[in-house]
């Protein structure tokens, strides 16, 4: 059975400062994506990592792939408050639909 | 500009009642997915089809039913079996089998039971 586990479930930063959030997953992947979803809204593709090694990056957030320890991180650097959102991160195995974790709400303060 | 059009933004249900939500893409997907989200949690599978005609349940699929008669097409009926359907229901697809691109999301469906 495919799981998918993510830590912390709840995060809250100061304006400014650096954090990780955690990807971790149960069989063995070669890809990993990551979604953004603001409050009552949709879920937006952050990033699509396809092989390991993988590491992207748009502004402020940086995703890595290591599928050897079935882990994945997302970076959040000098944070700001429009980075506020729920952040899942998903994958599959082969063809099966996309799997998801339970979500990171993020929660950046001044 | 292609994308996925889900109806209707908020649905009300009464007791016992069967509802259908609407999901249509004009992206050529091949394949459409519907998931449930409760509040505070991940998203859950309810139904998930890779072609016309063909659909395979997924993880939460009692008291919900689908079809699949057109490419563009893949509508959810919530029916009375579903004993707790108040949640957001995002419908979704995606691409070939690569995944390259992994799913793209409709806007969501708030459904309510009254």
């Amino acid at each position: 059975e495919l799981k998918v586990e993510q830590n912390p479930l709840f995060l809250s930063m100061q304006e400014g400062k650096n954090y990780t959030i955690y990807c971790n997953y149960s069989t063995t992947s070669d890809r990993l994506y990551w979604y953004r979803q603001d409050p009552g809204k949709s879920l937006e593709s952050l990033f699509v990592l396809l092989s390991n090694g993988a590491v992207k990056q748009e502004g402020r957030l940086m995703a890595s792939l290591d599928t050897k320890a079935r882990l994945s991180t997302l970076h959040i650097t000098a944070a700001v408050h429009d980075l506020s959102a729920t952040y899942f991160c998903a994958r599959n195995s082969g063809n099966t639909p996309l799997v998801f974790g339970k979500g990171t709400r993020l929660s950046v303060i001044a | 500009d292609g994308g996925i059009t889900q109806s209707p933004k908020y649905l009300f249900r009464k007791e016992g009642q069967n509802v259908t939500l609407s999901c249509e893409q004009n992206l050529n997907h091949d394949a459409m997915y519907w998931y449930r989200q409760d509040p505070g949690q991940g998203l859950r599978l309810i139904y998930y089809s890779q072609i016309v005609n063909d659909f395979q349940k997924g993880d939460i699929a009692e008291g919900y039913s689908v079809s699949r008669e057109k490419k563009e097409s893949f509508p959810l009926t919530v029916t009375s079996a579903q004993k707790n359907p108040t949640a957001f229901y995002l419908c979704a697809s995606r691409d070939g089998p690569t995944m390259e691109y992994g799913y793209t999301f409709g806007s969501g469906t708030r459904l309510t039971v009254v």
